[in-house]
């Protein structure tokens, strides 16, 4: 069964503290794994796609890598503006439906 | 590009009635479009993927009779939740992708509450 883990559930930071969420998967053959941004009470906002071992991609103070079992959203330098709840998805094996994960709910204090 | 929007964003109904929520692909054609339903704290979690002028898959445990899909256009998708109850209240989230992709954009979401 297809399954999406992130980690931790919570992630509490200080302005400019430096760190990483993970979100680990289990799927047989990746089609895409995604990153999204979710604020309470708002739809989630799409960040990334990637679609193979070694890629990475930046936005700001984001960067997304991928190997073959995670994915690893590092924020460098994070801003209070920056806490939101971060959500990784993979497509399901069955038609284009996405499986999420739990989320990691990131709080940046000043 | 890649704009959802939906309407209304907050609606307040009455035990027993009906409402209809409204999700629109504003910049491109959605060919799939999905819905989802959200509780505090917790993840999204699939009701039904519907694809334009299709019949709705629901997920297993989502009352087809009970929230009605209808995606009559490459741009717009309704729920309609017949007889909402108090257990209905939630947030409720849809997205739409384009032909041959996998990701998904969002709409803004609609918090219903049945009094």
């Amino acid at each position: 069964e297809d399954q999406v883990t992130q980690s931790p559930e919570a992630l509490r930071l200080q302005e400019g503290e430096s760190s990483s969420l993970n979100c680990s998967y289990t799927v047989s053959g990746l089609r895409g794994l995604f990153w999204y941004r979710q604020d309470p009470g708002k739809g989630p906002e799409f960040l990334f796609t990637l679609y193979s071992a070694g890629e990475e991609k930046e936005k700001e103070r984001l960067k997304a890598t991928l190997t073959k079992k995670e994915s690893f959203l590092h924020i460098t330098a994070p801003k209070p503006e920056d806490s939101a709840t971060y959500l990784c998805a993979v497509p399901s094996n069955s038609g284009y439906a996405l499986n999420f994960g739990k989320g990691t709910s990131l709080l940046v204090t000043p | 590009g890649a704009v959802v929007s939906q309407h209304p964003s907050r609606v307040i109904c009455k035990s027993g009635t009906s409402v209809k929520i409204e999700c629109r692909s504003l910049d491109f054609q959605a060919t799939t479009m999905f819905w989802y339903r959200q509780f505090p704290k917790q993840s999204l979690m699939l009701m039904a993927t519907s694809n334009e002028g299709s019949k709705a898959t629901y997920e297993q445990g989502v009352e087809k009779d009970k929230f009605l899909i209808n995606h009559a256009s490459l741009t717009l998708s309704t729920l309609t939740v017949t007889s909402a109850h108090p257990e209905d209240s939630s947030f409720y989230i849809c997205s739409a992708s384009r032909s041959g992709e996998f990701g998904q954009y969002f709409g803004p979401g609609t918090r219903l509450t049945v009094t």
